[in-house]
């Protein structure tokens, strides 16, 4: 299958401050999607990206789709803490999703 | 909350037995997917149904089916369970297959085999 890095891993920031997540796969994809998941529940979709070089914010979310379409990055400005959570990258082709290894944010307080 | 509900919402099952598992989409989706989640990954696609038939199917066994019923409701059926089918699995509906990215996820069945 598709291989979907994302890095990093984890994260440990101070609220208030910026984050910066990024996703990189060795496939092209037509979307890009950034999905948030809570402890015990499904994944939340964030943005979603239709266009290479495309920039969408979404409140203090902002993403973009790489123009290699191989790659995209999240940015959270200004963390509170129920930011706290695992993001998720995702490529779409088709009608078939491919998600990323995940990056779990902690924000302390 | 999405409206995608799913039962059980935990489940333990011992090594070779069967288990099937239950979604109800959002109102108005005709498409679902289901997707394996083990610990620490991202979510894996299993299959997709659109209209009650099979419309794509990621690298799993045929082990793993699943149905669609007229009101879009779906199930995901494992037989011959396995220790590595533990893992948190996921349907998520979905408008129509051409707008899968609008899909909604439900919270998940977390099953364990032992």
């Amino acid at each position: 299958g598709q291989q979907l890095n994302q890095s990093p891993q984890s994260m440990f920031i101070q609220e208030g401050e910026d984050v910066s997540m990024n996703c990189t796969s060795s496939s092209i994809f037509n979307t890009w999607l950034w999905y948030k998941q809570d402890p015990g529940e499904g994944p939340v979709l964030l943005i979603a990206l239709y266009k290479a070089g495309e920039l969408t914010s979404n409140g203090r979310l902002t993403a973009q789709f790489g123009i290699t379409r191989k790659d995209s990055f999240l940015n959270i400005s200004a963390s509170i803490p129920s930011d706290v959570g695992i993001y998720f990258c995702a490529g779409l082709t088709g009608n078939q999703f491919y998600f990323g290894t995940g990056t779990s944010l902690t924000v302390i307080p | 909350e999405t409206g995608v509900t799913q039962s059980p919402t935990h489940l333990i099952k011992t090594r070779g037995q069967q288990v099937t598992l239950r979604c109800s989409s959002q109102s108005g989706h005709n498409t679902v997917s289901w997707y394996q989640q083990a610990l620490g990954q991202g979510p894996q696609f299993i299959f997709q149904y659109y209209r009650e038939e099979e419309n794509g199917r990621g690298n799993f066994p045929p082990r793993f089916s699943g149905l669609q019923f007229p009101n879009y409701s779906s199930e995901l059926n494992v037989n011959a369970l396995e220790l590595d089918d533990s893992a948190l699995y996921l349907c998520a509906s979905s408008l129509d297959y051409s707008h899968g990215e609008t899909q909604y996820f439900g919270p998940g069945t977390r099953l364990l085999v032992l």
